[in-house]
């Protein structure tokens, strides 16, 4: 079992552009949630889904949105990026919606 | 705002030394769940404490839930250089999102 793999490790982008994160669960696991974490900072949870639907969303604007596919693989994407974007994201999965997370190595993330 | 507040934010002791890092939520919680993170790493599950006043150990590691379900602590006994890391609680209300705490950064001089 490869555990939560993220794709890619780092990217740099400039302001303005587009970036698209992605990332597989733990094999049985079909509810994944993104979070943002600043350096410093706890994770800040963005959205969750379940069910190939987003179940729940943070306090982030609608310039982030994200994807499941019927595997439960996920992606998270984010438009018209900001310098104050550049941090980690984390994709952790789960097998329900209360249980532990399990979290993937993470997206480094430069806005330049 | 933030629903979930660590303290402290920072913890330097000798090895040998406890440590302890406190979570406080403004409202009841449903549950809460404790994460280490090394240097460079990603989060890792360490337990998740369900009952009010649930106490829980593994080895060195004392986990405590109040009895209001609005705090919690971790408790290190006799610190070793591999516990290491900055250690988050997150807390969640029934089946909503998890609030992680700013967590507590832990160094330990050998």
């Amino acid at each position: 079992d490869a555990g939560v793999t993220q794709s890619p490790t780092h990217l740099i982008k400039t302001r303005g552009q587009q970036v698209t994160l992605r990332c597989s669960p733990k094999s049985g696991h079909d509810t994944v949630s993104w979070y943002q974490q600043a350096l410093g900072q706890g994770p800040q949870f963005i959205f969750q889904y379940y069910e190939e639907e987003e179940r729940q969303r943070g306090n982030f604007p609608d310039r982030f949105s994200g994807h499941q596919f019927p595997n439960y693989s996920s992606e998270l994407n984010v438009n018209a990026l900001l310098l104050g974007d550049s941090a980690l994201y984390l994709c952790a999965s789960s097998p329900d919606l209360y249980n532990e997370q399990f979290f993937g190595p993470g997206t480094r993330l430069t806005v330049l | 705002g933030q629903q979930v507040m660590q303290i402290p934010q920072y913890q330097h002791v000798q090895e040998g030394e406890d440590f302890t890092t406190y979570c406080n939520s403004s409202t009841t919680l449903s549950n809460i769940q404790w994460y280490k993170q090394r240097p460079g790493g990603h989060p890792v599950f360490l337990i998740q404490l369900v009952k009010s006043g649930e106490v829980k150990k593994q080895k060195r590691l004392t986990f405590q839930f109040g009895e209001a379900k609005k705090n919690s602590s971790l408790h290190i006994t006799a610190t070793q250089t591999t516990d290491v890391g900055t250690y988050f609680c997150a807390g969640q209300r029934g089946f909503n999102k998890f609030y992680f705490g700013s967590g507590t950064k832990l160094n330990v001089k050998p």
